[in-house]
C-alpha cells in the first residue's frame, strides 16, 4: 500500500518568513495530493491540492509543488502570519481507490 | 464541497459500554471513511464504508470492535464496542464526493472512556 512520509514534524518560524513542508510517497499510481490544515480542536480543512498532471499550483500565499519522478510534493507558505500556526497534513491517493494515506503531520508555529 | 454533520461532538462513557457515532452528508457519496485521531497524532483510517456492502477494515481494526452501518448514500454510523480507556480518542468521518473534490471531514467526536 501507499506510504507517505512527512517532514519536519515541527517547524518554528518568525512572522513574515517562509515555511516549507515536504512529503514523499511510495505508490506511483497516486495521482491526487491534498494538504490539510488542522487548528487545535477543529477538523482538518483542505487548503490546497494538486493532481499528478500539474507540477505547481498557487493560491495567494500558499503553493504546492509536485515532482512525480522523485515522488515528492511540498507545501510552501510565504509571508507567514501567526494565524498560520496549526498542524498541516499531506496526503496521497490514487484515482481508483479514493482511499487517502495521510502523513504524520507538521506542527507549524509562527512567532509574532 | 460536501457538508457533513457528525454527532455526538463529545461523550464520556463507562468502560464496557458502546457508543454509536453518526455522520450525515448533504449529498450522495459512494465511499465514506472513518478515522481515529489520537491527541497530537495523524489520522488513522479505521475502515471504508460503501453502501450495500460490508465495510473494509484496515489492519488492526475489526468489525466486532468497530461495526459500521451504511444504509444509504448519505448516512453512516460507527460503533465503538466494549470500550476501554485505550479507545479514548477523536473519531472523524470523511468523504470525497468526486474527482474534482477534496476530502471533507465531519467535526469529530471526542470520546473519553472512564
Amino acid at each position: 500500500g501507499e506510504n507517505v512520509e512527512q517532514h519536519p514534524s515541527t517547524l518554528s518560524v518568525q512572522e513574515g518568513d517562509s515555511a516549507v513542508i515536504k512529503c514523499t510517497y511510495s505508490d506511483s499510481a497516486s495521482n491526487y495530493f491534498p494538504w490539510y490544515k488542522q487548528e487545535l480542536g477543529k477538523r482538518p480543512q483542505l487548503i490546497i491540492d494538486i493532481r499528478s498532471n500539474v507540477g505547481e499550483k498557487k493560491d495567494q500565499r500558499i503553493a504546492v509543488t509536485l515532482n512525480k519522478t522523485a515522488k515528492h510534493f511540498s507545501l510552501h507558505i510565504t509571508e507567514t502570519q501567526p494565524e498560520d500556526s496549526a498542524v498541516y497534513f499531506c496526503a496521497a491517493s490514487s484515482g481508483g481507490s479514493y482511499i487517502p494515506t495521510f502523513g504524520r503531520g507538521t506542527s507549524l508555529i509562527v512567532h509574532p | 464541497s460536501a457538508v457533513i454533520s457528525q454527532k455526538p461532538s463529545r461523550d464520556i462513557c463507562q468502560r464496557g459500554t458502546s457508543l454509536t457515532i453518526q455522520c450525515q452528508v448533504d449529498s450522495q457519496v459512494t465511499m465514506m471513511f472513518w478515522y481515529r485521531q489520537q491527541p497530537g497524532q495523524s489520522l488513522t483510517l479505521i475502515a471504508t464504508a460503501n453502501q450495500g456492502s460490508e465495510a473494509t477494515y484496515e489492519s488492526g481494526f475489526v468489525i466486532d470492535k468497530f461495526p459500521i452501518s451504511r444504509p444509504n448514500l448519505t448516512f453512516s454510523t460507527l460503533t465503538v464496542s466494549n470500550m476501554s480507556p485505550e479507545d479514548s480518542s477523536i473519531y472523524l468521518c470523511s468523504v470525497r464526493p468526486d474527482d474534482s473534490s477534496g476530502y471533507t471531514f465531519g467535526s469529530g467526536t471526542r470520546l473519553t472512556v472512564v
